[in-house]
């Protein structure tokens, strides 16, 4: 059964920094089937990036992903305050499909 | 413009059943998957499996096969999610989703969930 592991749980930043999300994979995933996504309170969740590091439409190029085989990352670059939001990593590749990490809440510091 | 439009917020009891619903417009209903995805409150996202709205095809996840059922009305463009016996625990919001993927000779590619409902609140509570 592939777990996606996300970490941290919660960063703490001042707009303008630099995130770093991480969503490691229990078993190795093509990241053909890893995306991101962005929530905040109240929404429904907004696709970020699919492919592992394809922005989806309309998405500014600060937000930006990488990785393969288990590490996968969501960078964001130059925060500003509407991206104070929870962020999930989900795959549709492994047994179970579709599964979510648990989240990591980017917070104002 | 692309949209997944909801059924308004249920309050039930334990043992009874419920149908919610997700209306799309704006593209070709039959031609992507729909996806659920459950939220309890203060947690986090899970994936509840998908319908192609074009035959039926149905793919539950193991979590929530056998507690749910996915059924779609191609004539009015709308996909649904059924309970027969609500419990307590099935308290939550309910999110539809557009579900692309594309099969390829290879297999298939992913393009995430890039249409997403309001989501429908369920209390089951006695």
């Amino acid at each position: 059964e592939i777990v996606l592991t996300q970490s941290p749980g919660t960063l703490s930043l001042s707009p303008g920094e630099r995130a770093t999300l991480s969503c490691r994979a229990s078993e190795s995933l093509s990241s053909i089937y890893l995306a991101w996504y962005q929530q905040k309170p109240g929404q429904p969740p907004r696709l970020l990036i699919y492919g592992a590091s394809t922005r989806a439409t309309g998405i500014p190029d600060r937000f930006s992903g990488s990785g393969s085989g288990t590490d996968f990352t969501l960078t964001i670059n130059r925060l500003e305050p509407g991206d104070f939001a929870v962020y999930y990593c989900q795959q549709f590749g492994g047994s179970p499909a579709g599964t979510f990490g648990q989240g990591t809440k980017v917070e104002l510091k | 413009e692309d949209q997944l439009v909801q059924s308004g917020a249920e309050v039930k009891k334990p043992g009874e059943s419920l149908k919610i619903s997700c209306k799309g417009s704006g593209y070709s209903f039959t031609s992507y998957w729909v996806a659920w995805v459950r939220q309890v409150p203060g947690k986090g996202l899970e994936w509840m499996g998908i319908i192609y709205p074009g035959d039926s095809d149905t793919r539950y996840s193991p979590s929530f096969q056998d507690q749910v059922t996915f059924s779609v009305d191609k004539t009015i463009n709308a996909a649904y999610v059924q309970w027969h016996n609500l419990k307590a625990t099935d308290t939550a919001i309910y999110y539809c989703a557009r579900h692309v993927f594309q099969f390829t000779p290879s297999g298939y590619r992913y393009y995430g969930m890039d249409v997403w409902g309001q989501g429908t609140t369920v209390t089951v509570s006695s």
